[in-house]
């Protein structure tokens, strides 16, 4: 158990709705990111947060936003889902400026878009 | 980033030693060399790092090239709770930037 916790565990939705995920970080870590994994793309960073701020933007889709919250749960917000989007959805959370940057990953989302 | 390559595939037998291979021939001065695996069905999960020197912990050790163009992460006697992928990821200094994963090495371990 990484500590860090997402939630739902499985979301079946339908082409055009609105989703949105929720990870709870290990406490006191202030950092949180966000990875989509898919079969043809594989592992692929999309956004991270730091004690409320973003810090950095991967390859994360227009229609796809994300916040932290002064509590440091993160949320990814995906609307006008594609079939495409469905995938693995995982959050990691890390110390933040020290320690090595070791992320710890959570159990993951896994979206499915009909 | 500077890239990482690493096999597709490797099998070990049960409660043999795995070496993992792992090329960086342009790393920087800076960049530590991260290894993670993900089980089946999990997210990721961190196994270990190191910058220069060879580096041990309860779950592997990281063999570090003098030139630092390759390294080797290796499973002294490999469970088949090992069986996983495992990604060689390459980090600046500070940690507190994404992982960029490559594609890793599938292992297999057999009975």
């Amino acid at each position: 158990d990484s500590g860090v916790t997402q939630t739902p565990k499985h979301l079946i939705t339908a082409t055009g709705q609105r989703v949105t995920l929720r990870c709870s970080p290990r406490s006191g870590d202030l950092s949180v990111y966000w990875y989509q994994q898919s079969l043809d793309q594989g592992l692929q960073f999309l956004i991270h947060y730091y004690n409320g701020e973003e810090r950095a933007k991967g390859n994360i889709l227009e229609r796809f936003s994300a916040q932290q919250f002064p509590d440091l749960h993160s949320e990814l917000n995906l609307s006008s889902l594609e079939l495409g989007d469905s995938a693995l959805y995982f959050c990691a959370s890390s110390v933040g400026r020290t320690g090595g940057g070791t992320q710890y990953f959570g159990p993951g989302t896994r979206l499915l878009v009909l | 980033d500077a890239k990482t390559t690493q096999p597709n595939s490797m099998e070990s037998n049960e409660e043999e030693p795995v070496h993992l291979p792992c090329n960086h021939s342009t790393i920087s001065g800076t960049d530590y060399i991260h290894w993670y695996r993900q089980l089946p069905s999990q997210g990721p999960e961190y196994v270990i790092h190191g910058l220069t020197s060879n580096v041990n912990n309860r779950m592997a050790s990281l063999a570090i090239a003098e030139d630092r163009k390759s390294s080797t992460l290796i499973l002294h006697r490999a469970t088949l709770r090992d069986a996983a992928v495992y990604y060689c990821i390459l980090r600046g200094y500070s940690g507190n930037t994404p992982l960029v994963f490559g594609k890793g090495t599938r292992l297999s371990v057999i009975a």
